[in-house]
């Protein structure tokens, strides 16, 4: 079973430009997670998805992170203007549903530094 | 007083030791928790579940006490590959339509030496 896809690996901008990561979840999954993960924090979620619908993005800040999923499958982060403290990893996560014992499985994530 | 709190370490450990890691959390209306590993540069993936009073497979216990509101994560025989950081995800705030909102430690990290 192929796992939960994220590209580009990683991503290296100024401040102020635009970004876009792209996920791909495991297959037949109906929830996907965006995390934010700050060196030597744990994973801060951003936004989950229940198919194509937002089920929370209480953390997203939405002046500058927008965040779609619009046929229900795979879904694209973005983030316009980039500041410096944006650098982190980007983290896409999938699970079957969204029952409160589901397991996540986590993409290999997205690098980024903001210059 | 954070939603889940850990000690981020690190805990540095003989081969072959026995290590205890804690993880509290404040929503006393959380329903599930997990322990997941991380390690260096790669991406956290599931160690265990714990659901009621707790759970354990192989050398690793996890333990729940919802009187005291946290999660305990035990490690017998520790192996040099045991090195990582252990997140702990508490399931507890709800999200408007109702579901869980997951929420993560920050970890704590082993190191297990020779």
């Amino acid at each position: 079973e192929a796992g939960v896809a994220q590209s580009p690996r990683y991503k290296i901008i100024e401040k102020r430009q635009s970004v876009a990561f792209w996920c791909n979840p495991i297959s037949g999954h109906a929830t996907l997670y965006w995390y934010q993960q700050i060196l030597g924090q744990g994973p801060k979620l951003l936004i989950q998805f229940q198919n194509n619908g937002v089920v929370d993005d209480s953390q997203l800040p939405k002046d500058r992170f927008s965040a779609e999923r619009l046929k229900g499958v795979d879904s694209t982060l973005k983030i316009q203007p980039a500041k410096l403290e944006d650098s982190a990893v980007y983290l896409c996560a999938s699970s079957l549903g969204l029952a409160y014992q589901e397991t996540q499985y986590f993409g290999p994530g997205t690098r980024l530094l903001v210059l | 007083r954070k939603e889940v709190e850990q000690d981020p370490g690190p805990f540095n450990v003989p081969e072959g030791a026995t290590v205890a890691f804690n993880c509290t959390y404040s929503n006393s209306a959380s329903q599930s928790f997990f322990w997941y590993r991380q390690d260096c540069r790669k991406e956290p993936n599931l160690l265990m579940s714990v659901y009621t009073s707790g759970n354990e497979d192989g050398r690793f216990t996890a333990q729940l006490n919802r009187a005291s509101q946290y999660i305990s994560l035990l490690i017998r025989d520790s192996k040099l590959s045991d090195s990582a950081t252990y997140l702990c995800v508490v399931n507890g705030g709800r999200a408007s339509g109702g579901s869980y909102i997951p929420t993560f430690g920050r970890g704590t990290s082993l190191i297990v030496h020779p």
